[in-house]
């Protein structure tokens, strides 16, 4: 079965402290994306890549970078993680560029920041 | 940016019943998804409709998609409490190789 693996499914962090949220995919997709999700506001994107080495801003990549050296992995690093951060974070992957194929998720990593 | 919005925002229905959700969106697209979300987990892909297309049909759901008025609609049929769960559309920003934008989801409980 196809899928999207995020690393944990629940993560306490302390303010200040770089955070790495990982993200692995087994179906040779080309696209990967990062979303976080928040009560109210629905989802947002916060990064995509569409190649290996290869990363794009989504609409609030502030306090985010995130880094694709393997076409099957793409992680989401938070470099001095803050409570405006913690959130429900989604991967997701897709087979080729545009939106003619479906989205496939991750379960998601519920961060809590403190 | 564009997204899409659905509505109702929230809807609660007996098992048996058929559940009705609609999304508007602002620009043109390529097509429109709608996807389902149980409570803490990821979002699953349901079904695409292109833009050409006005319906399409997967089980026991009916996607219509009306371009002229920039909405669709998404209707469960003979609902099922394993239904209960959010149900997203969501749309690219406009042509070409941009990702998609979701709504905030409709929230659907159905009772047994």
């Amino acid at each position: 079965d196809v899928k999207v693996t995020q690393s944990s499914r629940y993560l306490v962090k302390r303010t200040g402290e770089k955070v790495f949220l990982e993200c692995v995919q087994d179906m040779d997709h080309e696209n990967m994306f990062w979303y976080r999700q928040d009560p109210g506001l629905g989802l947002r994107l916060i990064y995509f890549s569409y190649d290996v080495k290869m990363k794009e801003k989504g609409d609030i990549p502030e306090g985010y970078s995130v880094s694709r050296e393997k076409k099957e992995r793409f992680s989401l690093i938070l470099e001095s993680a803050s409570t405006n951060q913690t959130s429900m974070y989604l991967c997701a992957s897709s087979l080729s560029p545009g939106t003619n194929y479906g989205y496939t998720f991750g379960s998601g990593t519920r961060l809590t920041v403190v | 940016s564009q997204q899409g919005e659905e509505d109702p925002q929230a809807l609660s229905i007996q098992e048996g019943e058929n559940a009705t959700m609609n999304c508007s969106y602002k620009t043109s697209i390529n097509n429109l998804q709608w996807y389902r979300q149980n409570s803490g987990r990821g979002l699953v892909h349901l079904i695409l409709i292109r833009s050409n297309e006005r319906e399409k049909h997967s089980g026991r759901l009916r996607v219509t998609l009306d371009t002229s008025k920039k909405s669709s609609s998404l209707l469960i049929t003979a609902s099922r409490a394993a239904d209960t769960a959010s149900y997203f559309c969501a749309t690219d920003r406009r042509s070409g190789n941009t990702p998609l934008v979701f709504g905030k989801g409709t929230r659907l409980s159905v009772i047994a």
